[in-house]
């Protein structure tokens, strides 16, 4: 069992640029969620997706954000157009319904 | 309307005193309630899950336990390496079957 893997674990990066982060779940798990974290909060649940399908986006979910599954292995959160206020960390989990969720160590954003 | 609240926001313990954390919640239907342990600059590692009220989980010097409205983690006799920030999160219909996470609890074991 390797984990869920995230890449990369740091970016930094200037206002209005476009950035895209990498998951790769657990290899036999068909779920896979995107989580945003700020400081001193827990997790917020930004999306997810059954195999390829994103089935459930969280309103915190802007037209700048866009997320994809290809094949149903790794996944891709992409954020156009950067605002200071995307600063966060970016969590991935992955699950096999009905399991627990299991969490990557993700990517921490940082808009200069 | 908050849905999951933790109590305290942080607590400092001597290692050795015991104590308890609070998750209560508000959400129906419940699926799951969910503890994680999360480390400085890395992501939540799963500790227990609960389903029903009256149900218990233990592991090492932890104890999950949980009522109709509420779940406590108990900590006995606290180590320095037990400091963390202490998570739960709830599954349930009107979450969109989603995990809803609280703020947490930030423990903070002293020597």
């Amino acid at each position: 069992d390797t984990g869920v893997s995230q890449d990369p674990r740091h970016k930094i990066t200037k206002r209005g640029q476009n950035v895209t982060f990498r998951c790769d779940p657990i290899s036999e798990h068909n779920r896979l969620y995107w989580y945003r974290q700020t400081l001193g909060q827990g997790p917020e649940f930004l999306t997810y997706f059954q195999n390829e399908a994103q089935l459930e986006k969280s309103r915190l979910l802007s037209d700048r954000f866009s997320a994809e599954r290809p094949k149903g292995s790794f996944s891709t959160l992409e954020i156009q157009r950067t605002e200071q206020g995307d600063s966060a960390m970016y969590l991935c989990a992955s699950s096999l319904d009905p399991q627990p969720q299991h969490f990557g160590d993700g990517t921490r954003l940082s808009i200069l | 309307e908050d849905q999951v609240t933790q109590s305290p926001e942080a607590l400092r313990l001597q290692e050795g005193e015991s104590s308890s954390l609070n998750c209560s919640y508000t959400v129906s239907g419940l699926r799951g309630l969910f503890w994680y342990r999360q480390d400085p600059g890395k992501g939540p590692e799963f500790l227990f899950t609960l389903y029903s009220a009256g149900e218990e989980k233990e592991k090492e010097r932890l104890k999950a336990t949980l009522t109709k409205k509420e779940s406590f983690l108990h900590i006995t006799a606290p180590k320095p390496e037990d400091s963390a920030t202490y998570l739960c999160a709830v599954q349930a219909p009107n979450t969109g079957n989603q995990f809803y996470f609280g703020t947490g609890t930030s423990l903070t074991v002293i020597p």
